[in-house]
This record gives structure tokens, sequence and C-alpha cells, in this order.
């Protein structure tokens, strides 16, 4: 099994609706975070918790909101999905040690 | 604010040539320094990490990168490309004062001609 699992690696939505996307870790790490990967624009942070109390917002948060609902778990929801949030997101977990992310396989979502 | 720069969105080698991929980062402390590779649809995966020991690092797949503070440079480098090189490489950089947060430069795109 993957270390940090997202789930669905695929979706398609429609303009207006409201999405969850989930991701889990076998990590143990507290750190969490959540990106988003456009061509060009490389990987920008969207939110990151450090633990299961603590939520912060990162460069791009407008339209995003998250839950820490364990260690493990953290979603990243889209409250009313627009076409310009089509994205590749990734989840991605780290501890305090400097080892780097381990990063999930993605969610390709599509915005119509 | 961290920057980190990687010149050049597009690099095409021959299979069997030098691969040099340039990262040069802003930073007012010395940082931590990593290569992730991505390929096709897939997550990014650690390559290799400077963390203030060696300032040559080895990492997989025959990479290597060398930390030079002078030129605030930390280029990937593989002396002989394969075929299965080709992906997408992103430099990062994590500063200790920010409690660790990486900050991604925006990708280069390694293409192997045969």
């Amino acid at each position: 099994d993957a270390d940090v699992t997202q789930t669905p690696r695929n979706r398609i939505t429609k303009t207006g609706k409201r999405i969850m996307l989930e991701c889990s870790q076998t990590k143990g790490h507290d750190r969490m975070y959540w990106y988003r990967q456009d061509p060009g624009l490389g990987l920008r942070l969207i939110y990151y918790s450090f633990d299961v109390k603590d939520i912060n917002k990162g460069e791009i948060s407008d339209g995003y909101s998250v839950s820490r609902q364990a260690q493990a778990k953290f979603s990243l929801s889209l409250e009313s999905a627009i076409p310009n949030q089509t994205a590749l997101y990734f989840c991605a977990t780290s501890d305090l040690k400097v080892d780097g992310y381990t990063f999930g396989s993605g969610t390709r979502l599509t915005v119509v | 604010a961290q920057s980190v720069t990687q010149l050049g969105s597009h690099v095409s080698v021959s299979e069997g040539a030098l691969v040099l991929l340039r990262c040069n980062y802003s930073s007012s402390v010395p940082p931590y320094l990593f290569w992730y590779v991505q390929y096709p649809n897939q997550g990014l995966q650690l390559l290799l990490k400077y963390t203030s020991a060696a300032t040559l690092v080895k990492g997989i797949n025959g990479f290597e990168a060398e930390f030079k503070k002078s030129e605030t440079s930390f280029h990937l480098t593989k002396p002989s490309a394969h075929m299965s090189d080709a992906a997408e490489y992103f430099c990062a950089v994590s500063e200790p004062n920010t409690g660790n947060q990486f900050y991604f430069g925006t990708g280069t795109s390694l293409t192997v001609i045969p």
C-alpha cells in the first residue's frame, strides 16, 4: 500500500458543485499539505497543517477549505467548483526531520 | 519570501549526453535543498537532498547536485542520459526558520532523444 493515498485519482465535476478530495497517510507524519500543480506554474501551496489542531493557509487558499480529521487524514474541499480550479492536486506529508516530503499520486480534477 | 528559479522549462538532450538542470534560490539563511522527479501520471519522488552536509550530493538513478553558496545554486546533473530519465524535475527549497515549509520551482521537463 502507498504511504500517502489520495482519492479519487480522477474526477470530473460541474461548475458550482462541492467536491472533496481526500488524503490519508501511513507515514505517521504530523505535517500534511495540499498543493495544486498547473503547467508552467509548478506546485503551489493551498493549505497546510502541522498537527490536528493546526491549519494554515498557503499562497492560493481562496476557494478552498480543508479539514484535518485525524493525524492520518487531511481533506481538501472546493465549496463551489469553478473551471480555473481544474488542475492536478497533490497531498504531501513530512515530519520534523529534513527528509523532504512524501507525495501522494495526485488527483486530476476537471471542472466543466 | 523564498523563491526558486529553474532556468529552462524544457530541456532536450541526446541519449548518452550530459544532463544539466539548473536551479537557483534566494535565501538569507543556509537552506535545505531538494530535487524531485515526476514521471508521467505519477506523484513526485525525491531524487536527492542537501541538508548542510557535503556540498556534492548523490541521489538515485545516477543523479547528483552541487550546492554552491556563492552562486546560490543547486544544479542537477547526470553524466549520461537514459531514455528513462524523461520526466519533469522540480527543485525545492526549505528554510529552517519557516518550519521547513517548501518552496518549489516551476519545473523543467526533460526530453531524451534517442
